[in-house]
């Protein structure tokens, strides 16, 4: 079994300014990929960075890098200077690579709105 | 076609109804999946195929079935809808290795 849990339902940033997104994840798997994906008003999912459970470096994208914390089984996205078109719905999944394989687990999402 | 597509964009079905949501990709990826999501939620996983001629039930598999006959199809039925189906439903596909999911654009289907 696996399970995402993102615990802000809501988050408020100022323009320009940094906001992180907290993701934490419960796996009997050993290997796995972790995922985030943003969701706009407009309704499509957007892939935004991938984590690899085996990965040594926290990956990075742009303005996100994802914040992987092994042991405490987090994977929080850090989103540098946002921009207004930030503002949407942003969610934390896990896809298992061994007894999980092929089921992708998503969380419940954090609405990010961005302050002008 | 470029990605991944699904049809129909939106239905409305009467309770009993069997119906069949479309999704084709063009991207030769092994895996595909379906989910739903229901309002302020996040996506559920209900059928997955790792690859033609395999499919496996994810988190809440009732109610739907699904084929995998070639690559590029995975048709997801409903056999006999009932309300507590209306939701989006988004396809995707994936390397098999694990890499990112592309999703299609959803079916906004409602039971009545």
């Amino acid at each position: 079994a696996q399970k995402i849990t993102q615990t802000q339902p809501g988050m408020f940033v100022q323009e320009k300014e940094a906001v992180t997104l907290d993701c934490t994840y419960d796996t009997s798997d050993p290997s796995y990929g972790l995922f985030w994906y943003k969701q706009p008003s407009s309704g499509e999912m957007i892939f935004l960075i991938y984590q690899g459970s085996y990965d040594q470096q926290n990956a990075t994208e742009g303005r996100y890098s994802l914040n992987f914390q092994k042991a405490r089984k987090s994977a929080n996205l850090v989103i540098s200077a946002s921009q207004l078109g930030d503002s949407a719905m942003y969610f934390c999944a896990m896809r298992g690579f061994n007894t999980n394989a092929g089921k992708s687990t998503f969380g419940d999402g954090t609405t990010l709105t961005v302050k002008p | 076609i470029a990605g991944i597509t699904q049809a129909p964009t939106s239905q409305i079905l009467a309770a009993g109804r069997r119906m069949t949501l479309r999704c084709t990709q063009d991207m030769r990826h092994n895996a595909m999946y379906w989910y739903r999501q229901d309002l302020g939620l996040g996506l559920r996983l209900i059928h997955y195929s790792n690859t033609a001629g395999t499919t496996g039930k994810g988190e809440v598999p009732d109610g739907y079935s699904v084929s995998r006959a070639n690559t590029d199809d995975f048709p997801l039925t409903l056999a006999s809808a009932v309300p507590s189906q209306t939701s989006v439903y988004f396809c995707a596909s994936s390397d098999l290795g694990g890499g990112k999911q592309f999703f299609g654009p959803g079916t906004r289907l409602t039971v009545l």
